[in-house]
């Protein structure tokens, strides 16, 4: 599986986009690159994937780089909810196993 | 679609005593599931991959006499965490695959797991 950087922390105010980076640089051509976040005491919640093609659902946009070794998480208006650690993983999706590395603590402040 | 529960939500037991966790996928069969733990302020661990009707394959480092996998339909994998210790305090997470050729895992709500 891909290994993944994120940065540890972000802040975001309230009603404002959270654009979260994440590198991968040792991604390969056939391993999507998957969103998940957990809020504090629960179960991760999958927001979206993508292989190379620009993504977006009614939870977020994921832009891929072209040469796909970084990706940018989009919440559009982040609320207070949004406030999450949050997991970028590349996943080979032929049976393959979900690796969480350290993730970004999304801190959404009013 | 897609929601997978599990239980007990949390659990306190005795030193030396077993402790069973169930998961279930509600709305879809899944012939995969997975189980994690999770420390304070950690990331979640893979601890095993659980195929539906064979044995369990463990990652590194994870006891299988220890955690005992069960998954014996398309919809419920079972964790026995057995002669429990206070080392084995943790957040215990299972996530489960649709067979439907849709690759994305849905996780379960967690069990937290106490022993004293």
């Amino acid at each position: 599986d891909a290994k993944t950087t994120q940065p540890p922390s972000m802040d975001c105010a309230e009603g404002r986009a959270a654009n979260l980076p994440c590198n991968h640089s040792t991604i390969s051509g056939n391993e999507y690159v998957y969103w998940y976040r957990q809020i504090h005491s629960q179960g991760p919640q999958y927001i979206i994937h993508g292989l190379k093609n620009n993504e977006t659902n009614e939870m977020a946009s994921l832009i891929i780089t072209e040469d796909r070794k970084s990706s940018t998480l989009i919440l559009p208006h982040a609320t207070l909810r949004d406030t999450a650690v949050y997991y970028c993983i590349g996943y080979y999706n032929q049976g393959g196993k979900l690796i969480f590395g350290q993730g970004t603590e999304l801190s959404v402040k009013p | 679609g897609a929601v997978v529960s599990q239980h007990p939500s949390r659990v306190i037991c005795k030193s030396g005593t077993s402790v069973k966790i169930e998961c279930r996928s509600l709305d879809f069969q899944a012939t995969t599931m997975f189980w994690y733990r999770q420390f304070p302020k950690k990331s979640l661990m893979l601890m095993a991959t659980s195929n539906e009707g064979s044995k369990a394959t463990y990652e590194q480092g994870v006891e299988k006499d220890k955690f005992l996998i069960n998954h014996a339909s398309l919809t419920l994998s079972t964790l026995t965490v057995t002669s429990a210790h206070p080392e084995d305090s943790s957040f215990y997470i299972c996530s489960a695959r649709p067979w439907s050729g849709q690759e994305t895992q849905y996780f379960g709500p967690g069990t937290r797991l106490l022993v004293l």
